[in-house]
């Protein structure tokens, strides 16, 4: 299992502004990635954040907009730029610590943010 | 393409049973995945099926069936607590999880 720490946990920005959300996790992990999830939907994939790489982001989601680091194998930060109400949502980290590519999902508790 | 359909919305009695289907459509398979979303929280690893039959795991089992494209999350005797969002989720080609919309679940008393 992994335990993810993600902060902050909310917080109502400013339409124009941008905030950077962190992700932690407790143990070295592969896989990590960054899911947003709007109101009453499902989740979505944003991008897979990929460590001393670029990350590979989702068809709709550009570099960008959701600038993406992951310095290490336990951290990872998703900055939502230039605010809009449109990006009123739940962002998500979750990552794969198992071995093997079907393993299950973990998730950190999300980032609630409302831009007036 | 990738597809997965589910109820939008149930609502079931405390201490009765209830089972949310699940089918999908997919390129190929690898295997199926059920999480529990309360309200304003994260989403919780429930199950994964990848072959067919029935796994259970206390309260709560999933079914599978790969020829009919077919899956469903059985909860007994059910407790307000139980009230969430279950999602459903397959893998794709590139191993990435493809989500349903989930079906929101109300328990009534």
């Amino acid at each position: 299992s992994a335990v993810i720490s993600q902060k902050p946990s909310r917080d109502i920005c400013q339409r124009g502004t941008s905030l950077t959300i962190q992700c932690q996790v407790d143990s070295q992990v592969t896989m990590m990635f960054w899911y947003r999830q709007q109101p009453g939907q499902s989740l979505t994939l944003i991008a897979t954040a990929n460590q001393g790489s670029e990350a590979t982001y989702e068809s709709g989601f550009v570099i960008d907009k959701f600038p993406i680091s992951r310095p290490n194998l336990t951290f990872s930060t998703l900055t939502v730029s230039n605010m809009s109400p449109e990006d009123s949502s739940i962002y998500l980290c979750s990552v794969k610590p198992g071995h093997g590519e079907t393993g299950e999902l973990f998730f950190g508790e999300g980032s609630r943010l409302t831009v007036l | 393409g990738q597809n997965i359909d589910q109820p939008t919305e149930m609502t079931a009695t405390e201490g009765a049973i209830v089972q949310i289907n699940c089918t999908y459509q997919t390129s190929g398979f690898n295997g199926l995945f059920w999480y529990q979303q309360h309200a304003g929280e994260a989403p919780t690893f429930l199950s994964y099926n990848v072959l067919d039959g029935l796994e259970e795991k206390g309260r709560f089992s999933s079914f599978l069936s790969r020829s009919k494209g077919y899956s469903y999350l059985l909860l007994k005797e059910l407790q307000m607590k139980d009230s969430a969002s279950y999602l459903c989720a397959v893998p794709d080609s590139n191993y990435q999880l493809i989500w349903g919309a989930g079906t929101k679940l109300i328990i009534k008393p």
